[in-house]
């Protein structure tokens, strides 16, 4: 069985301060980690995924997020946040093993930036 | 690259009608695609994988007769809700995997109001 936790509902940050979007997983095998962002109405964009090889992904928009085994986790990071990152962030993962390809997602954290 | 479209965005129909929403992959085959259905400030609940040329597999809980799945080529995947009723109203969101890929591709989303 393959789940997400997402320990935050809200994240308020100011304009300019860095963020950071907590997930932590669990799987019965090697995970595969993705970050979705879903603005109102809208579907899920994709930002970035861990597959192999760097602990330290980079994705779209200045995201980046960093895989820890040890901790099982999977935060979303930014240096420094804009108003326009406002958005509900998802966590998901997959296990390896899984052929069929689905995800199992977070209950999602919506990030509030200040201006 | 990697754009799913649905079709309609938005539908509005009258309880006891049935609704048909279309997923298509606009520039990539896809083998495999996702029907999810999100609830206000919620997550997205996996409904059902969808594989090109064979049925549907749905999750536990999802009731097949009620929403018909059919997947008639790597680009087209529709879901058709039949004799809606106002608790079936929802956003519905599907997604895409490219063949022999890791990364679900979602669309824009349909929002069903049944009244």
């Amino acid at each position: 069985a393959q789940s997400v936790a997402q320990p935050e509902d809200q994240v308020n940050v100011a304009e300019g301060n860095p963020l950071t979007v907590k997930c932590t997983y669990s799987v019965s095998g090697n995970p595969y980690l993705f970050w979705y962002v879903q603005y109102p109405n809208r579907g899920l964009q994709f930002l970035l995924k861990y597959i192999t090889g760097d602990n330290l992904v980079k994705g779209s928009y200045g995201f980046e997020a960093e895989f820890n085994k040890s901790q099982t986790s999977f935060h979303l990071k930014k240096p420094s946040a804009l108003v326009s990152d406002s958005a509900l962030y998802f966590c998901a993962v997959r296990d390896w093993n899984n052929a069929g390809n689905m995800l199992t997602f977070g209950g999602g954290t919506r990030l509030m930036v200040k201006p | 690259g990697a754009v799913v479209s649905q079709h309609p965005s938005r539908v509005i129909c009258k309880s006891g009608t049935s609704v048909k929403i279309e997923c298509r992959s606009l520039d990539f085959q896809a083998t495999t695609m996702f029907w999810y259905r999100q609830f206000p400030k919620q997550s997205l609940m996996l409904m059902a994988t969808s594989n090109e040329g064979s049925k549907a597999t749905y999750e536990q809980g999802v009731e097949k007769d009620k929403f018909l799945i059919n997947h008639a080529s790597l680009t087209l995947s529709t879901l058709t809700v039949t004799s809606a009723h106002p608790e079936d109203s929802s956003f519905y969101i599907c997604s895409a995997s490219v063949v022999g890929g890791d990364t679900q591709y979602f669309g824009p989303g349909t929002r069903l109001t049944v009244l």
